[in-house]
């Protein structure tokens, strides 16, 4: 069965500061991965996500992912953290057809100090 | 309306009480999907429907009960809840790739 590992539970950073939050996957074939964020009392929102291809993906509001296969891992990153981005960032990894079920990680929470 | 859409936002009811969440996607999806999201703890995947047939029931309690009339629609009724079901409980659909579309969720909490 596939899981997601995100080590780190609370991140602070500074505005302006660049960012990195970590994610490791275990998933026997090639998996489909993606990020998502989540303001307080909110939906998930899809940050990006990576299928196939370059292993370098950008997504919304500046931020992008490399996929690194030998480490299993889907790292996103951003150069500049705006205030805004104060929020949790889920990994997901997709599994198998039929139902296209996605399996979340714990989600790191991100605090931006002024 | 765009995306996915949830209502009630809040909803607070006794262990009682029957109440129902809807879910309702504008996407064009085809696929939709119930999770629940405790404190502390990863989300839950609930109920998985595909062209409104349920494909997946992730060993919900049966006082959790969904119906989707319809692709567009999904609802949860819920009866004789317990205090450990408060939660937020988000809905989502997928369309033809991997991705899903999540609603901004409703917030239960049972007294």
């Amino acid at each position: 069965a596939q899981s997601v590992t995100q080590p780190d539970i609370h991140i602070t950073v500074s505005e302006g500061a660049s960012l990195e939050l970590r994610c490791n996957y275990s998933y026997g074939a090639t998996p489909y991965l993606f990020w998502y964020v989540q303001s307080p009392g909110q939906g998930l929102q899809l940050l990006l996500k990576y299928f196939s291809g370059d292993t370098l993906v950008q997504g919304i509001k500046g931020f992008e992912a490399e996929f690194k296969r030998s480490q299993s891992s889907f790292n996103l990153r951003k150069p500049s953290v705006h205030w805004s981005d104060a929020a949790e960032y889920f990994c997901a990894v997709g599994s198998g057809a039929g139902s296209y079920q996605l399996t979340f990680g714990k989600g790191t929470k991100l605090s931006v100090i002024p | 309306e765009t995306g996915v859409t949830q209502t009630p936002r809040h909803l607070v009811m006794g262990m009682t009480n029957k109440k129902s969440l809807k879910c309702e996607q504008h996407l064009g999806h085809n696929a939709m999907y119930w999770y629940k999201q405790s404190a502390k703890k990863p989300l839950e995947l609930m109920f998985v429907y595909n062209f409104k047939e349920q494909t997946e029931n992730n060993s919900v309690p049966s006082r959790f009960s969904p119906e989707c009339p319809n692709s567009s629609h999904l609802f949860l009724h819920l009866h004789t809840l317990q205090p450990e079901d408060s939660a937020l409980y988000l809905c989502a659909s997928r369309g033809s790739t991997y991705e899903q579309y999540f609603g901004p969720g409703t917030r239960l909490t049972v007294t």
